[in-house]
């Protein structure tokens, strides 16, 4: 069974880039049926998708967001990764990396990590 | 972009009844790309139905899921103390996903 565990500062400051880490243990980023993806919750809030990546670095991206994420693979640690620019206060939120077979639903996610912007 | 809506925004049922959960879209949802999560206070969502009525692993058949085009709902039979929890639709159709507001079942 496919366990995905985030990482990265709980703490960024306003302006700075958000950077976070998910590895994957019990199966392989280099799976050609999954895409990977992040997501996002405000605190109280509901949930927001920020983007996918598939193993060959094949990327997409919420419009909304477009312009300030990058979502990356490293199949030799088999992680992928997330990295906001120029954050705000907006940006706070629990960030979740999931897995969604052939870019559909989001059938396994990892347990979240708190992102706070604030200086 | 696909607008999903969701109804009630709160739900407030006693155990052993019967929950109707439904999400609007704006637009058809292909081929019944919508899938319904279950997010418990703290944890992650969890995957309960995808493509529009098929179950995830694990899930209970208490748990069912029907509709098409702009029109899906989830429905819980026989409610437990366990179904606290907010519910989320979510459609993967196009490359753009989207997820509704949510709906908290409150359990009396």
């Amino acid at each position: 069974q496919v366990q995905l565990q985030e990482s990265g500062p709980g703490l960024v400051k306003p302006s700075e880039t958000l950077s976070l880490t998910c590895t994957v243990s019990g199966g392989s980023v280099s799976s050609g049926s999954a895409y990977w993806s992040w997501i996002r919750q405000p605190p109280g809030k509901g949930l927001e998708w920020i983007g996918y990546i598939y193993y060959t670095g094949s990327t997409t991206y919420n419009p909304s967001l477009k312009s300030r994420v990058t979502i990356s693979v490293d199949t030799s640690k088999n992680q992928f990764s997330l990295k906001v620019r120029s954050v705000t206060a907006a940006d706070t939120a629990v960030y979740f990396c999931a897995r969604a077979p052939y870019a559909t639903c989001f059938d396994s996610w990892g347990q979240g990590t708190l992102v706070t912007v604030s200086s | 972009e696909i607008v999903l809506t969701q109804s009630p925004g709160t739900l407030s049922l006693s155990p052993g009844e019967r929950a109707t959960l439904s999400c609007r879209a704006s637009q058809s949802v292909s081929s019944s790309y919508l899938a319904w999560y279950q997010q418990k206070p703290g944890q992650a969502p969890r995957l309960l139905i995808s493509g529009a009525s098929s179950r995830a692993t694990g899930i209970p058949d208490r748990f069912s899921g029907s509709g098409s085009g702009t029109d899906f709902t989830l429905t819980i039979s026989r409610l437990e103390p366990e179904d606290l929890a907010v519910y989320y639709c979510h459609q993967y159709g196009n490359s753009s996903v989207t997820f509704g507001q949510g709906t908290r079942l409150e359990i009396k």
